[in-house]
């Protein structure tokens, strides 16, 4: 079946570091790929996403590319800031195979030190 | 639009009593789905509903959960008896389910639940 996997968290970085977010996908068809923010006390928002292979998704300064060939979507910043401070969630999405549903990962919780 | 509204925000109940959690999808979104966050087992899908019909209740813990869709603007999740192992974050989500933006979910702000 679909699985979404993402690197255990939680990730501890210096205000204007570069960040990665590792992610990588199980899936019998062509789904589509998500990364969700999760802010203290607030619900889950879309950040950016992917819908075919070699898509950049694009937002805030983040970016993902949809590699096929690695099954990876991972998620990059080149200089962070203390309010990117929050949980993040590699998403995947198939609704060509007939899923009306999201895969979610675990979550990775960014800390940004100023 | 006013995105994903749920009531109540934070809710504070005592072992036992019943417990009704709302939520109102974005108009024009044919999905609703019912998710419980917790430190322990994470985001968890509990149920989801196309067009007012439930699809998968298969992540509804056990017989004291229910929900309902009476209508496309109305949804509620009830919890009766409530349980302290019942306490965590609850969100309800929507989604389009049509063309390019098929599966992208829209997130509700959260009811925070407590059982004492």
């Amino acid at each position: 079946g679909n699985s979404v996997t993402q690197m255990e968290g939680p990730v501890t970085l210096s205000e204007e570091a570069f960040l990665t977010i590792n992610c990588t996908y199980t899936a019998t068809g062509y789904p589509s790929l998500f990364w969700y923010v999760q802010y203290p006390g607030e619900g889950l928002q879309l950040l950016l996403k992917a819908t075919k292979a070699d898509d950049k998704g694009s937002n805030k300064g983040f970016e993902a590319t949809y590699r096929k060939e690695t099954t990876s979507f991972h998620l990059e910043k080149g200089s962070v800031q203390v309010s990117d401070s929050a949980v993040y969630f590699c998403a995947l999405g198939d609704r060509r195979s007939g899923d009306d549903k999201i895969i979610f990962g675990k979550g990775t919780r960014l800390h940004i030190l100023p | 639009d006013a995105g994903v509204i749920q009531s109540p925000r934070h809710e504070v109940t005592e072992m036992g009593q019943e417990v009704t959690l709302r939520c109102k999808p974005i108009s024009g979104h044919d999905y609703l789905f019912w998710y419980r966050q917790t430190m322990m087992r994470g985001l968890e899908l509990l149920i989801y509903f196309n067009n007012n019909v439930p699809i998968d209740d298969s992540g509804m813990p056990e017989d004291r959960f229910s929900a309902k869709m009476p209508n496309a603007s109305f949804s509620t999740l009830k919890i009766q008896p409530s349980e302290p192992r019942d306490s965590a974050v609850y969100f309800c989500a929507s989604s389009l389910g049509r063309g390019d933006n098929y599966n992208e979910q829209f997130f509700g702000p959260g009811t925070r639940l407590t059982v004492l």
